[in-house]
């Protein structure tokens, strides 16, 4: 069954620094979102992306966040300057037009 | 989106069938009944979908009155490995489109025990 990848499954960053988290999505699919969970909350929503753009952010997505498709394969997000309140698993998910969402199994970011 | 309440937690044996019921009073016309289930450090997982009435798959059915205020995973002989937290979200059919982002509740922790 294809599944969506994440890499990689760690990342351990200074605070301050930049930090990639990447995502292969599953093939065909069309749309693209991110979503994170703090230690012992909820999953939240990030942001959706569909057609090489932005479809729909939450408050959480702010300047210092951004979003790339820079092929036909990887999804990436990134944190500028990264903070202390960063850390958090970061879930990337796909879907087809009209279809649930699959999601994969998350990059754990620690930021120091 | 519509509000969904579900218990935060359930206790079930090995063998047993569970019944986890998620109320959405405000549920909308446009709105499916999704449920997803997930194991510490992983991604949530979707487990079913439905609209209205019964669905079932492999892996467990969903009950959906006709109201549709309220729906009810059924999840048949559990095992140890079906521990988890299991979410149920309502939201609009266009999941995959601009108004597709997921809404997710603390969820049902549900613990299987031999």
């Amino acid at each position: 069954e294809p599944e969506v990848t994440q890499t990689p499954s760690h990342q351990v960053t200074q605070m301050g620094q930049e930090v990639i988290l990447r995502c292969v999505p599953i093939s065909n699919h069309l749309y693209f979102y991110w979503y994170r969970q703090i230690l012992g909350q909820k999953v939240e929503f990030l942001v959706s992306f569909y057609n090489n753009e932005i479809s729909e952010k939450s408050e959480i997505f702010d300047d210092q966040f951004s979003v790339e498709r820079p092929d036909g394969s990887n999804f990436t997000l990134k944190i500028r300057s990264t903070k202390l309140e960063d850390s958090a698993m970061y879930f990337c998910a796909s879907s087809l037009q009209d279809q649930p969402q699959h999601f994969g199994d998350g990059t754990r970011l620690s930021i120091l | 989106l519509a509000k969904t309440t579900q218990p935060i937690s359930m206790d079930s044996y090995e063998g047993q069938e569970v019944n986890i019921t998620c109320s959405h009073n405000n549920i909308a016309t446009n709105d499916y009944i999704t449920w997803y289930q997930q194991f510490p450090s992983q991604g949530p997982r979707f487990i079913i979908q439905g609209y209205k009435t019964k669905v079932t798959n492999e892996v467990a059915s969903l009950f959906i009155p006709a109201d549709r205020k309220s729906s009810t995973l059924s999840l048949p002989r559990v095992s140890l490995s079906d521990t988890a937290v299991y979410y149920c979200l309502v939201g609009d059919v266009g999941y995959g489109g601009s108004q597709g982002n997921l809404i997710f509740g603390k969820g049902t922790k549900l613990s299987v025990k031999p």
